[in-house]
């Protein structure tokens, strides 16, 4: 079945450091994958998304490119904030999934010390 | 785009009791899902929802614990029955596949349930 696998947290930083956040999949075909993040006592917010192999997704100056050759979509930013404090989801919907719900990883806490 | 609203935004009930969660879309939309957050878990998915026929329940959910409705294009409800503490979690609805500019999977900002 479709799995996401990210690195464990907390993941404590230093405002203005550089951010990497892991992901990897597992899924056949090309499925699409996105980035959501949950802020403290909040809902999930959808952070940026990829549909197909090689594109980046893009927001708020966080990246994340489909690798379909190593099945990932990591999460970086170059230098983070302290409002970037939060819980950070990769997830995946398979390939032409249009009725498929979310398979989302465990999450990773990211913690940014001022 | 298209704005989930979702209530109540949180509860606490008494064990055996059922509560009702309700998620309007401000606009149609082809699929809506309904997910369970455990405390300090990722989310897991229950069912679809889908819009004149019976949901759609994930391995380990059932319709008698969980019965949903999906009377229209952006309404949805999800009942958690016969609530024990175990039920305590995050419950969010998501929504995909409309015509309100959705991006993705947009989701309601959660129902908070404690079972005491």
């Amino acid at each position: 079945g479709n799995s996401v696998t990210q690195m464990e947290g907390p993941v404590t930083l230093s405002e203005e450091a550089f951010l990497t956040i892991n992901c990897t999949y597992t899924a056949t075909g090309y499925p699409s994958l996105f980035w959501y993040v949950q802020y403290p006592g909040e809902g999930l917010q959808l952070l940026l998304k990829a549909t197909k192999a090689d594109d980046k997704g893009s927001n708020k100056g966080f990246e994340a490119t489909y690798r379909k050759e190593t099945t990932s979509f990591h999460l970086e930013k170059g230098s983070v904030q302290v409002s970037d404090s939060a819980v950070y989801f990769c997830a995946l919907v398979p390939a032409g999934g249009g009725a498929d719900g979310l398979t989302f990883g465990k999450g990773t806490h990211l913690i940014i010390q001022p | 785009s298209a704005v989930i609203s979702q209530k109540p935004s949180r509860d606490i009930c008494q064990r055996g009791t059922s509560l009702t969660i309700q998620c309007q879309v401000d606009s149609q939309v082809t699929m809506m899902f309904w997910y369970r957050q455990q405390p300090g878990q990722s989310l897991t998915l229950i069912a679809t929802a889908n819009q004149g026929s019976e949901a759609t329940y994930e391995s380990g959910f059932v319709i008698d614990k969980f019965p949903i409705s999906r009377p229209n294009l952006t309404f949805s409800t999800l009942t958690v029955s016969n609530m024990s503490p175990e039920d305590s979690s995050i419950y969010l609805c998501s929504a995909t596949g409309g015509t309100g500019g959705l991006i993705g999977y947009t989701f309601g900002s959660g129902t908070r349930l404690t079972v005491v």
